[in-house]
């Protein structure tokens, strides 16, 4: 079956520094990929969409300055988490969606867990 | 807003008992629903789905039944195996949405299941 891979699975960073987690479709093309962050005992949250060559759409609350979003392929999309602080700290995964079999379907990656010293 | 209100974990369970993950939702219109699994290391994956009132989804033995009188879809299993230890989510579309929009999800928290032999 289709397969997303995301890395890395887990990263621990000092505050300041920016963090880039990878999302690619791996036997897709995806032509919209999500992203999502779990705060602990919280649900998944959905930060943005993005959509191959274009720009993201950020959800309400979510600073697009910080959270970077790149979709420059079909088959990648990044998030970078620019000047991380601990607040940042959090559980991020991504979907993509698998538009050209016609039975469209979303795939996760295993999710990147981000501690912020 | 549309939210999925599941019961809090972690559930344990010896191998053979049957299982009941509640799911309640409260969503505009008639959204779609899902249940997804996430086992140890992986990404999430689609369990089972329904998308009109008193359907029934099934897979792997798990049943959910949507109940839009009591806007519920418990997930139901009569006889839970070690191999169903893992993370289950509830989730929603946005009811109404087309496109890309019809792919957000909503979910809860996640309910973590361990099954003991």
């Amino acid at each position: 079956g289709a397969v997303v891979s995301q890395h890395p699975s887990w990263v621990i960073c000092k505050s300041g520094t920016s963090v880039k987690i990878e999302c690619r479709s791996l036997d897709f093309q995806a032509t919209t990929m999500f992203w999502y962050r779990q705060f602990p005992k919280q649900s998944l949250m959905l930060m943005a969409t993005s959509n191959e060559g274009s720009k993201a759409t950020y959800e309400q609350g979510v600073e697009k300055d910080k959270f970077l979003i790149n979709h420059a392929s079909l088959t990648l999309s990044t998030l970078t988490v620019t000047s991380a602080h601990p607040e940042d700290s959090s559980f991020y995964i991504c979907s993509a969606r698998d538009g050209g079999t016609g039975d469209e379907k979303l795939f996760f990656g295993s999710g990147t867990q981000l501690s912020v010293l | 807003g549309n939210s999925v209100t599941q019961m809090e974990g972690p559930v344990t369970l010896s191998e053979e008992a049957f299982l009941t993950i509640n799911c309640t939702y409260t969503a505009t219109g008639y959204p779609s629903l899902f249940w997804y699994v996430q086992y140890p290391g992986e990404g999430l994956q689609l369990l089972l789905k329904a998308t009109k009132a008193d359907d029934k989804g099934s897979n792997k033995g798990f049943e959910a039944t949507y109940r839009k009188e009591t806007t519920s879809f418990h997930l139901e299993k009569g006889s839970v195996q070690v191999s169903d230890s893992a993370v289950y989510f509830c989730a929603l579309t946005h009811a109404g949405d087309s496109g890309a929009g019809s792919y957000q999800l909503t979910f809860g928290k996640g309910t973590k299941l361990s099954v003991i032999p």
